[in-house]
Parts: C-alpha cells; sequence; structure tokens
C-alpha cells in the first residue's frame, strides 16, 4: 500500500529555533511536495521537488528551505522558527506528470511559542 | 498561473438530503481537476478526477463531479450524504511549473457537516 510518512505529527518549538520536518515515501515517486494548511486558507504550496538535489519554490516560500538528497525522503527546514509558522504542515508525493493522484502524510502539527 | 477558488467554507446538510460542493478554476487550457477529502486529524485523499474524456465522474461512494469546460468548474455532488461524509473537501488543479514539472494548487475547501 501507498505510504507517505511524517517523522512527527505534534512538535512545540521555540522562536529563533531551527525545525526540521521530516517526509519518507516507499513509492519511489519523482515528485515531493510541502505543503502548509491554515484554516480559511486551504493548503498553499510552500517547495517541491521534482528529482534528487532539484527544488522549485512554490508560493509561500519565505522562511522556509528543503532538502532532497535521497528520492524517497524530502526535508522541510525553518532556519528560524517563528510564530507565524504555527500551521500544519503536509507532505505529498506523486509520479511525474500532471495526471497522477497526489499522495498525502497524515500531516505535522507545529506550534512555535 | 492557475488559481482555484471554493466559494462555500461551510456547508450543513441534513442526512440523505443532496450536496453540492461547487469548485471553479482560472483557466480554460486543458487542465487536470481533482477531488480530495480530509477527514479529521488525516493527510488528504483522492476522492475522484478528470483527465479527459467524459465530462462526469464518478467515485467509489457515491460522489461525482461534472467538468464543465465553458464554465471552467468542476463541481462536486452527491444525491443523498450520510454522516460519515462529513469532513473537508479540497478542490485541485495541476499546472506546470517553471522548471516543467507539474505542481498541485488546491482552493481553500469547503466543510461538509452532515447533520442527523
Amino acid at each position: 500500500d501507498v505510504k507517505v510518512t511524517q517523522s512527527s505529527r505534534y512538535l512545540v518549538k521555540r522562536t529563533g529555533e531551527k525545525v526540521f520536518l521530516e517526509c519518507v515515501q516507499d513509492m519511489d515517486h519523482e515528485n515531493m511536495f510541502w505543503y502548509r494548511q491554515d484554516p480559511g486558507l486551504g493548503l498553499r504550496l510552500i517547495y517541491f521537488s521534482y528529482d534528487v538535489k532539484m527544488k522549485e519554490k512554490g508560493d509561500i516560500p519565505e522562511g522556509y528551505s528543503v532538502s532532497r538528497e535521497k528520492k524517497e525522503r524530502f526535508s522541510l527546514i525553518l532556519e528560524s522558527a517563528s510564530t507565524n509558522q504555527t500551521s500544519m504542515y503536509l507532505c505529498a508525493s506523486t509520479l511525474t506528470g500532471g495526471r497522477n493522484t497526489i499522495y498525502f502524510g497524515e500531516g505535522s502539527w507545529l506550534t512555535v511559542v | 498561473a492557475q488559481s482555484v477558488t471554493q466559494l462555500d467554507s461551510q456547508v450543513p446538510v441534513f442526512e440523505e438530503a443532496p450536496v453540492e460542493l461547487r469548485c471553479n478554476y482560472s483557466s480554460s487550457v486543458s487542465v487536470y481537476l481533482f477531488w480530495y477529502v480530509q477527514y479529521p486529524n488525516q493527510g488528504l485523499q483522492l476522492l475522484l478526477k478528470y483527465l479527459s474524456g467524459s465530462t462526469l465522474v464518478e467515485s467509489i461512494n457515491g460522489f461525482e463531479a461534472e467538468f464543465n469546460k465553458s464554465q471552467t468548474s468542476f463541481h462536486l455532488r452527491k444525491p443523498s450524504v450520510h454522516i460519515s461524509d462529513t469532513a473537508e473537501y479540497f478542490c485541485a488543479v495541476s499546472e506546470v511549473g517553471a522548471s516543467g514539472t507539474y505542481k498541485y494548487i488546491f482552493g481553500t475547501g469547503t466543510r461538509l457537516k452532515v447533520l442527523a
């Protein structure tokens, strides 16, 4: 069965901390995505990756960076967490091409205090 | 760039009543359209998708959506809802990014609340 696994479901971090959110997929998908989900704003794309070490900015990349050193793993990094980054973060993956189903992890709730 | 509009943020409906969740997208060029559902405390999962061919697509649990190119709409319908359909529903479209890779653009979601 298809699986996208996010390493942490719930995190609480302090303002200014460096935060790593990890995501692993077991489907050999080329493309991986990070979204944040906020009430009333839906899902907004932060970054996506179309190959190892390749990435493209989404709609809200400010304050975030990403890393993809292996095909199955895509990390989201908050260099210096701020309270306005408190949110639900969703990782997803899919095969190349826009016709394919995108598979999501269960999400990581991040609270920055 | 594509955008997706879901005008209804919340839709309350009584059990066994019909429901329509509206979705409009911004571009009339060839698109791939999707509806995803999110149950509480879970990630999103695919409900149905339109790629080409018949403009009416169906899901296994009784939902259907109709692609209307002239109105750039992809509304989701169910003739009779159940309590278990209570969830948030997201409309999405895929578009090509700067790298030539497709990315997926989501709407703001519609919370369907089915009342007993």
